[in-house]
């Protein structure tokens, strides 16, 4: 069956080291591969994406991501962490086998530490 | 969020009654989605719209009812609902073309407690 795992429910940081939220799914043909972040009291807000391309991918507030497709890991990592990059962090991906939808890994809660 | 709209923001509901759930995309795109958010549960996807037409009802039950007149509009029906049903249900819009696959765009959500 086609799954997202996001295996840390909780991810804790200081504010100034670097930061990894993991992800990792499963083979089911080419996966197109997606983070979101959400906020509270808000709606999910896209993060980056992979396609196809270069597997270390750039995206929104410094975020940047890589595919890694022997390990099948999209880990979510940023260099230098900020408090307001505290929030709920959502991996998700489409595979490219047939009309499918997007499935969401449960989510990680990321906590910055001053 | 602007990009994505949904209304009522919260709605307290009891399970009786009968109430719809709003949303509205300013962005031009072709699909629109309907999700559930429960606490320490996936987001759970309940329908897809793609040009207008319903192409996925993941078995969600029939007290709730998607409505989608027009390509920005998308509407969710509630009725007779449980107390199980309450959550944070979101919105999202994505462009869909064969083969290219874009992101999906959220609404801010509507959360909703069924008393």
């Amino acid at each position: 069956a086609q799954s997202v795992a996001q295996p840390e429910d909780q991810v804790n940081v200081a504010e100034g080291n670097p930061l990894t939220v993991k992800c990792t799914y499963s083979v089911s043909g080419n996966p197109y591969l997606f983070w979101y972040v959400q906020y509270p009291n808000r709606g999910l807000q896209f993060l980056l994406k992979y396609i196809t391309g270069d597997n270390l991918v750039k995206g929104s507030y410094g975020f940047e991501a890589e595919f890694n497709k022997s390990q099948t890991s999209f880990h979510l990592k940023k260099p230098s962490a900020l408090v307001s990059d505290s929030a709920l962090y959502f991996c998700a991906v489409r595979w490219d086998s047939g009309n499918t939808p997007l499935v969401f890994g449960k989510g990680t809660r990321l906590s910055v530490i001053a | 969020e602007t990009g994505v709209t949904q209304t009522p923001r919260h709605l307290v509901m009891g399970m009786t009654n009968k109430k719809s759930l709003k949303c509205e995309q300013h962005l031009g795109h072709n699909a629109m989605y309907w999700y559930k958010q429960s606490a320490k549960k996936p987001l759970e996807l309940m329908f897809v719209y793609s040009l207008e037409e319903r192409v996925e009802n993941n078995s969600v039950p029939s007290r709730f009812s998607p409505e989608c007149p027009n390509s920005s509009h998308l509407f969710l029906h509630l009725h007779t609902l449980q107390p199980e049903d309450s959550a944070l249900y979101l919105c999202a819009s994505s462009q869909e073309l064969a083969g290219v696959y874009y992101e999906q765009y959220f609404g801010p959500g509507t959360r909703l407690t069924v008393t």
